[in-house]
């Protein structure tokens, strides 16, 4: 069985840095894409991009590219989600979710129980 | 940037059909899929590649996709069906979500 699992929910000021994590377990860590998607509150989803974990390959949506970065560790099926300095409007719910790939389109499979960043002075 | 709407809500009495849609440019050149995500849960993936369901997702769950419009359809509508669903779709590179549907039953 699939397990994708979250680091535990942060509270911030802005300006911090910050790197959630999402361990994945059950199947070939290196042979699917994992992702990120917001949530802000009482929102809708919006997909912030991928990593393949075999070769680091990283896809972004252009409205998130320069505000974060995506990371992996195969070694330890782990997946990563960074800010440098984080803004009151990077609060919301942040979900990992392994993808699967068909004739080059992707979909979310299966998805972790999210992390709740908050941020606030 | 590659736009999918969704009615803000859909309601619908139990044991009825309920339809929800998802509008993109030439949708129906793409694969559609659709996510359910009840209250303070994850998403779920109700249907794959237009209409497909996962393993474990109950037969009442179908969808279509043809020219600008996407629709999921749920049949005999249950109180748990309840929800948002939530459609997307893979445009240049970048995965696209609608705004999102909540889905009454009463």
């Amino acid at each position: 069985e699939v397990h994708l699992v979250q680091s535990g929910a942060e509270v911030k000021k802005p300006g911090e840095s910050l790197k959630i994590s999402c361990k994945g377990s059950g199947y070939s860590f290196t042979a699917y894409w994992i992702g990120w998607v917001r949530q802000m509150p009482g929102k809708g989803l919006e997909w912030m991009g991928i990593i393949y974990p075999g070769d680091s390959d990283t896809r972004y949506n252009p409205s998130f590219q320069g505000q974060v970065t995506i990371s992996a560790d195969k070694s330890i099926t782990t997946a990563y989600l960074q800010w440098s300095s984080l803004k009151a409007s990077d609060t919301a719910m942040y979900y990992c979710a392994r993808h699967a790939r068909f004739a080059g389109n992707y979909h979310l499979v299966d998805w972790g129980q999210g992390t709740l960043v908050t941020v606030s002075s | 940037s590659y736009e999918l709407t969704q009615p803000p809500s859909v309601s619908v009495s139990p044991g009825q059909t309920a339809s929800i849609t998802c509008s993109g440019d030439k949708l129906g050149d793409k694969y559609t899929y659709w996510y359910h995500q009840k209250p303070g849960q994850s998403p779920v993936l109700v249907i794959y590649q237009d209409n497909r369901r996962p393993s474990g997702i109950p037969e009442r769950f179908s969808g279509s996709n043809s020219g600008n419009t996407a629709t999921l359809t749920i049949s005999g509508t249950q109180a748990m069906d309840e929800a948002d669903y939530y459609c997307q779709a893979w445009d240049n590179n970048t995965g696209v979500f609608g705004g999102g549907t909540k889905l009454t039953v009463l």
